[in-house]
């Protein structure tokens, strides 16, 4: 089973240019969500969508825009690049929303911002 | 305030020790509970969830959770050089908080 796949895996921008980043599942799961971390934060929330159809803003989604292209898709935009977006970025998902389901993480984009 | 708080570590413990790793959390209305663990370059992946007050042990790992007190711990017994990792305690308030991540370091 493939899971969740993030491409790409590593990519290097300069201020100011746009890039995507693509996430897959192949698990059926409803809820999806895209996170960044970075040294000593964690992983804070960017954008998530509880279902198809659906996106709300998490943590920190500032400069950034989400498509729920649809059940098995969820693609993260950044418009305009800026060296503060350099970080590790997962998207993950579940099966749902609900309050006991686990998160089933993609292997994560290293993005530097030069 | 943060939603989850850990604690900030680094924690270096000898093999054989026990790893005693500790989180709060400020929504009282919180209802479930995971432990991550993270390898350096890696993905998390889930080692134990908790939704009930009390002890949930598995394996090596306990789980203790104290909603009155909006505290969630993990400890590791017999600990391992395998064990050294991130963990990141995670808190369900349908977007999933997680804390900022508790580096343990196992000396062999």
């Amino acid at each position: 089973n493939a899971g969740v796949t993030q491409t790409p895996k590593f990519q290097v921008l300069k201020t100011g240019q746009s890039m995507t980043l693509q996430c897959a599942q192949d698990m059926n799961h409803n809820s999806m969500y895209w996170y960044r971390q970075d040294p000593g934060m964690g992983l804070r929330l960017i954008y998530y969508s509880a279902s198809e159809g659906t996106t709300d803003k998490g943590e920190v989604p500032n400069g950034y825009n989400v498509s729920r292209l649809n059940k098995r898709e969820f693609s993260l935009r950044l418009e305009s690049a800026a060296p503060s977006q350099t970080s590790v970025y997962f998207c993950a998902s579940r099966k749902d929303g609900a309050t006991n389901e686990k998160l089933f993480f993609g292997s994560g984009t290293q993005l530097s911002v030069l | 305030q943060k939603e989850v708080e850990q604690n900030s570590g680094p924690l270096s413990v000898p093999e054989g020790a026990i790893a005693s790793l500790n989180c709060t959390y400020s929504d009282r209305g919180s209802q479930s509970f995971f432990w991550y663990r993270q390898y350096s370059g890696k993905s998390p992946e889930l080692i134990m969830s908790i939704y009930s007050n009390g002890d949930k042990e598995d394996g090596r790992f306990t789980a203790q959770l104290n909603k009155a007190s909006q505290y969630v711990s993990l400890l590791i017994r017999d600990s391992q050089p395998s064990d050294s990792a991130t963990y990141l305690c995670a808190v369900n308030d349908y977007k999933l908080s997680f804390g900022a991540g508790t580096t343990v370091t196992v000396r062999a």
